[in-house]
């Protein structure tokens, strides 16, 4: 695998507590992304990032902020967990855009109860 | 907006016989396709890509693909199968001018002995 390291692996919290995910990546890419991913659905990209401090929305942003302070990490807040973000959440990186893949973490597996 | 089909929810094939998961896809412009794997527990995995030129790409693991631009289509094929290929498979596209990469709803392979 890729130097992707996401924490936690597991999270259960209530409804309406802030919930923070972390992506650390050792291999210096530029891009990173945080998609989630629900059956039926594959994967919907929340946000993504291409450079410190430089992020955008992807296609299911609401409800998720995201900040990038340094190079090999990118955070992912949910500000105030509903039941509809229960969901796995994975990194990805890339070293460019156009052809370049997408490395993928293992995910963290978040339950909003 | 670019979008990805893949018509199947689960392929089902006999260990030694030969595979294909369907995928088409839209988007503006030249696009760049991609093919991923997913175990359980774990995030996706490149398998191969197409950006330009021969319309047959190999990749990992005895997987190819053949870009169809007429019928908008990049199917992955497999010429014997193999229990260990069970997995989930994804197909993802990105325009040439864009910075989304966009994923199918993901078809699951069965290979029995």
């Amino acid at each position: 695998d890729a130097g992707i390291t996401q924490s936690p692996r597991h999270k259960v919290t209530e409804t309406g507590t802030p919930v923070t995910l972390r992506c650390h990546q050792t291999e210096n890419h530029r891009y990173m992304y945080w998609y989630r991913q629900d059956p039926g659905h594959g994967l919907r990209l929340i946000h993504y990032s291409y450079g410190v401090k430089d992020t955008d929305k992807g296609e299911v942003s609401d409800g998720y902020s995201v900040s990038r302070s340094k190079t090999e990490d990118f955070l992912l807040t949910l500000e105030s967990a509903t039941s509809s973000q229960t969901s796995v959440y994975f990194c990805a990186i890339s070293e460019v855009q156009g052809g370049s893949p997408l490395h993928f973490g293992n995910g963290t597996r978040l339950t909003v109860t | 907006a670019q979008s990805v089909a893949q018509p199947e929810d689960q392929v089902n094939v006999a260990e030694g016989n030969p595979l294909t998961v369907k995928c088409t896809y839209s988007v503006s412009g030249n696009p760049y396709l991609f093919w991923y794997v997913q175990y359980p527990n774990r995030g996706l995995q490149f398998l191969l890509k197409y950006i330009t030129g021969d319309n047959l790409v190999k990749g990992s693991y005895g997987f190819e693909a053949e870009f169809n631009k007429s019928q908008t289509s990049f199917h992955l094929k497999k010429p014997s199968a193999l229990v260990s290929d069970s997995a989930l498979y994804f197909c993802a596209v990105r325009g040439n001018a864009g910075n989304m990469l966009t994923f199918g709803g993901g078809t699951r392979l069965m290979v029995k002995p």
